[in-house]
């Protein structure tokens, strides 16, 4: 079975620190997604990315960077230059393709991002 | 995206009661989900909501706790049943279609006495 684990429970910086959320995950599916959502203390999960096992590239969206390394098993998050509004509980999430998991998400635990001003 | 919507936002509920939440998308989609989110937790899948048959539950869920009709590709109602202070949590219905990843409604927050 599929397992996410986010290792930080909380994190919290100071504005404008960068901040990096680590994601590892164990999965037998050779075809699999990989999620970020965060969660605003309003309490709406909003979608961040998404990547497919197959695309390695890193991507950057503004001041997002995610970093998937399939060799580790890992999908880290940073967040560069940091603000308030950043706070946030941000969670890692995996998507098999295959059987009867297909489309099902599995999350972590979230990790509880504060920022100070 | 399909917009979401999900009623109601919030309850308090008397244990041994029911609540029916609803779940309506602007848009067909393929695949409809609901999630349950307990206090300070994260999410854990309840079910797969299939459009014209019997949901599929996950582990640990059972349909007569939480029924859950899917009558069309837009609609579906998750009930919780002779709910219990454990039954606290934020329930999520969240919806994908083609190749599109999975987006979520706002929630709806419940509280049993």
């Amino acid at each position: 079975a599929q397992k996410v684990t986010q290792a930080q429970t909380e994190i919290s910086v100071v504005e404008k620190e960068d901040v990096t959320l680590d994601c590892v995950y164990e999965t037998r599916d050779t075809t699999y997604y990989l999620f970020w959502y965060k969660q605003p203390p309003s309490g709406e999960l909003v979608f961040l990315i998404r990547r497919n096992s197959f695309d390695e590239q890193n991507e950057i969206s503004g001041r997002y960077s995610w970093n998937f390394q399939k060799s580790t098993s890992s999908f880290n998050f940073t967040i560069t230059a940091s603000q308030v509004v950043d706070s946030a509980v941000y969670f890692c999430a995996l998507s098999e393709t295959g059987g009867t998991s297909y489309g099902k998400l599995t999350f972590g635990q979230g990790t509880i991002l504060t920022v100070h001003p | 995206s399909a917009v979401i919507s999900q009623k109601p936002s919030r309850d308090i509920c008397q244990r041994g009661t029911s609540l029916t939440i609803q779940c309506q998308v602007d848009s067909q989609v393929t695949m409809m989900f609901w999630y349950r989110q307990q206090p300070g937790q994260s999410l854990t899948l309840i079910a797969t909501a299939n459009q014209g048959s019997e949901a599929t539950y996950e582990s640990g869920f059972v349909i007569d706790k939480f029924p859950i009709s899917r009558p069309n590709l837009t609609f579906s109602t998750l009930t919780v049943s002779n709910m219990s202070p454990e039954d606290s949590s934020i329930y999520l219905c969240s919806v994908r279609t083609g190749r599109e990843p999975q987006h979520f409604g706002d929630g709806t927050r419940l509280s049993i006495l």
